[in-house]
């Protein structure tokens, strides 16, 4: 079974704190993604990362960064944190691209971190 | 401009009787089509996918048809259970050769089984 765990399910911090939120899978899957959810506006990619240290922005990057160091692990970084990225952070993983390998290649998810930025 | 749309917030159905959740998209690249379910406080779970060569998907009580030509797809559960209960997430992705592609979410359908 696919593992994707999350450091924290739930994150409180303050404005203009730097937020850290990190994304271990097990599987040596290659792709990993960041998408928050937001009531009304369902899931939305913030970053993806198709190899170690290859990254590629989403639909919405402002305010994120991405760092992957190593194959497992895919952390988001909030440089300057705002009330406005309050939200649930989920991350996921997949073997292949979508388009490279399907039929049953989906996208695996972690628990998901509840942040709330005061 | 939002690429993957459910119309219908929240549906209702009998326990025993057929849910269908609705997805319309209008990005004419996608050709490849999931459902995720997701329960309060957990991640997304894959619940089937169709890809857009075909126009229907069947795996146990779950149905997913594709219309191309209506750029719609639709997710039939059927009998509808309890446990069906949850956040139902159409999902979509474009051809995208040599490496990653996310997906595209619609806002999401919560469906509620009714005793």
């Amino acid at each position: 079974d696919v593992k994707v765990t999350q450091s924290s399910r739930y994150l409180v911090k303050r404005t203009g704190e730097k937020v850290f939120l990190e994304c271990v899978q097990d599987m040596d899957h290659e792709n990993m993604f960041w998408y928050r959810q937001d009531p009304g506006l369902g899931l939305r990619l913030i970053y993806f990362s198709y190899d170690v240290k290859m990254k590629e922005k989403g639909d919405i990057p402002e305010g994120y960064s991405v760092s992957r160091e190593k194959k497992e692990r895919f952390s988001l970084i909030l440089e300057s944190a705002s009330t406005n990225q309050t939200s649930m952070y989920l991350c996921a993983s997949t073997q292949n691209g979508l388009a490279g390998g399907r039929g049953t290649d989906t996208q695996y998810f972690g628990p998901g971190t509840r942040l709330t930025v005061l | 401009d939002q690429q993957v749309k459910q119309n219908s917030p929240s549906l209702s159905v009998q326990e025993g009787r057929i849910s269908i959740l609705n997805c319309d998209y209008t990005n004419s690249m996608f050709d490849y089509f999931l459902w995720y379910k997701k329960y309060p406080a957990e991640g997304p779970t894959f619940l089937i996918s169709i890809s857009s060569i075909k126009d229907k998907n069947e795996d146990g009580r779950f149905t997913v048809f594709l219309n191309k030509s209506a750029k719609h797809l639709s997710l039939h559960i059927v009998p509808s259970q309890p446990g069906d209960s949850a956040v139902y997430f159409c999902a979509a992705s474009a051809r995208h050769w040599g490496g990653a592609d996310g997906l595209t979410f619609g806002k999401g359908t919560h469906l509620i089984i009714q005793p």
